[in-house]
């Protein structure tokens, strides 16, 4: 399948300490953004990373490209309560029909701050 | 004021009906979005309309048809309701399409079919 795919799928940590997340995918990309999902809610968008890009900065967060072994990882230091959800990492790739781009989505790592 | 928004938030009902899920958004945005995310929050795109034309099907079955009366509104009819279509459905947006665009994704509708 050509989804990212998300590791670890659970990572609990302690409020202050950072948290990294990691995505791989399986075929070339143009782009890959990474969302957050609050419990019951829906996602929200937090960064893009083109495929010329090697690594962005957003805040607390920060983000690594590399193409060479296709995959990612989310950086978020000073971890915060506030941060526990879920976060997907998502890449292009054409759609069935051949001629437009959708998002693929992987399954995600559940974050879980602890105060 | 909500950018994304899905109506019913909930909706439980019973295999064979027939039921909608209305979503609308108030950004501007050309292009809009089913997304089906199961038990296991796997999310995965099932339509994509660009200025109210068809441009994404991803292998739906043709129980699922949506319709885009205006590029603001993309609704999802859903017929014969199955007991596998039990989801939580996202509605999103972006400026264009392609994953240069970031999406922005609706309160989801959460699906119970029994």
């Amino acid at each position: 399948s050509q989804q990212g795919e998300e590791d670890p799928q659970a990572l609990s940590i302690q409020e202050g300490e950072n948290a990294t997340m990691n995505c791989s995918y399986k075929t070339s990309i143009n782009n890959l953004q990474w969302y957050r999902q609050n419990s019951g809610r829906g996602l929200v968008h937090l960064i893009l990373i083109r495929s010329n890009e090697r690594e962005k900065h957003s805040g607390r967060l920060r983000v690594t490209l590399d193409t060479s072994k296709k995959s990612s990882s989310l950086l978020i230091t000073a971890s915060r309560a506030a941060d526990t959800a879920s976060y997907f990492c998502a890449t292009d790739h054409l759609g069935s029909g051949g001629s437009n781009y959708k998002l693929t989505f992987g399954k995600g790592t559940l974050l879980t701050v602890n105060p | 004021d909500t950018a994304v928004s899905q109506t019913p938030k909930y909706l439980v009902t019973q295999m064979g009906n027939d039921k909608s899920i209305k979503c609308e958004q108030n950004l501007g945005h050309d292009t809009m979005y089913w997304y089906k995310q199961d038990s296991k929050k796997f999310l995965k795109i099932m339509f994509s309309y660009n200025n109210k034309e068809l441009i994404i099907n991803e292998t739906v079955p043709n129980r699922f048809s949506p319709k885009s009366p205006d590029k603001a509104h993309l609704n999802l009819h859903i017929n014969s309701l199955e007991l596998g279509d039990s989801a939580v459905y996202f509605c999103a947006s972006s400026w264009g399409q392609g994953a240069v665009y970031e999406q922005y994704f609706g309160p989801g509708t959460r699906l119970t079919v029994t």
